[in-house]
């Protein structure tokens, strides 16, 4: 079955960097986008970014942008996400999710990766 | 602010009906028939149930279904269960292709 797999919790320090890993399987890698989205402690969620396998092209919010970096190994299969210049306003549980093809949504969500910001 | 405007609650009684709408709040959203709901129970992973303003995924109960009426889209809970209870987020692909989130409306069932 289709399976979104993600990296551990991780705590980082204001101004650090994370990269979160969401490993997949089940399903043609390169022929669903993934998405990430994001869950404040107590909030909703958000969107932030988009990404094509393989291909690598993607976008962000806008209020992601120039923060967010989206890479993929078509060898293991797994995307990754890499949010720098943290703040505690960046503590949340991270989402990968695979984008429903020709649905315009999500249909497979990874676990989810908690991260904490804090010095 | 969120483009997608839900109530942050709505209750019912088992076996009852209720409906949670989600309002586009701006243009760039409310032209498409791109809504999807999505269901999380406490301290769980979000799970699509409605997709396409209309389509369910194989697997969700056919007591959930949704509509759209102008720059509103709605979901149905028909036949409330208790184990409905959790908080169901709207979302909208943008002109732009970007994603919005409604703020998310919390069910109560009573």
């Amino acid at each position: 079955q289709v399976q979104l797999v993600q990296s551990g919790a991780e705590m980082k320090k204001p101004g650090a960097s994370v990269k979160i890993s969401c490993k997949t399987s089940g399903y043609d890698f390169t022929n669903n986008w993934i998405h990430w989205v994001r869950q404040a402690p107590g909030q909703g969620l958000e969107w932030m970014a988009i990404i094509h396998p393989g291909r690598d092209s993607g976008r962000s919010a806008r209020s992601f942008q120039g923060r967010v970096t989206m890479t993929s190994d078509t060898s293991t299969r797994t995307v990754y996400m890499e949010l720098s210049s943290l703040t505690s306003e960046d503590t949340a549980v991270y989402y990968c999710a695979r984008d429903l093809a020709g649905g315009w949504t999500f249909d497979v969500w990874g676990q989810g990766t908690m991260i904490i910001v804090s010095s | 602010q969120s483009a997608l405007t839900q109530p942050p609650s709505v209750s019912g009684s088992p076996g009852q009906s209720v409906t949670i709408s989600c309002t586009a709040t701006t243009s760039d959203v409310g032209a498409f028939n791109h809504f999807s709901w999505y269901q999380q129970p406490p301290h769980t992973t979000p799970k699509l149930l409605i997709y396409e303003v209309t389509q369910r995924p194989s697997g969700v109960p056919d007591r959930f279904s949704g509509s759209k009426s102008g720059n509103t889209a709605s979901l149905t809970i028909s036949g409330l269960q208790a184990e409905d209870e959790a908080d169901y987020y709207c979302t909208s692909v943008t002109n732009s292709a970007t994603w919005v989130f409604g703020g998310g409306t919390k069910l109560t069932v009573l």
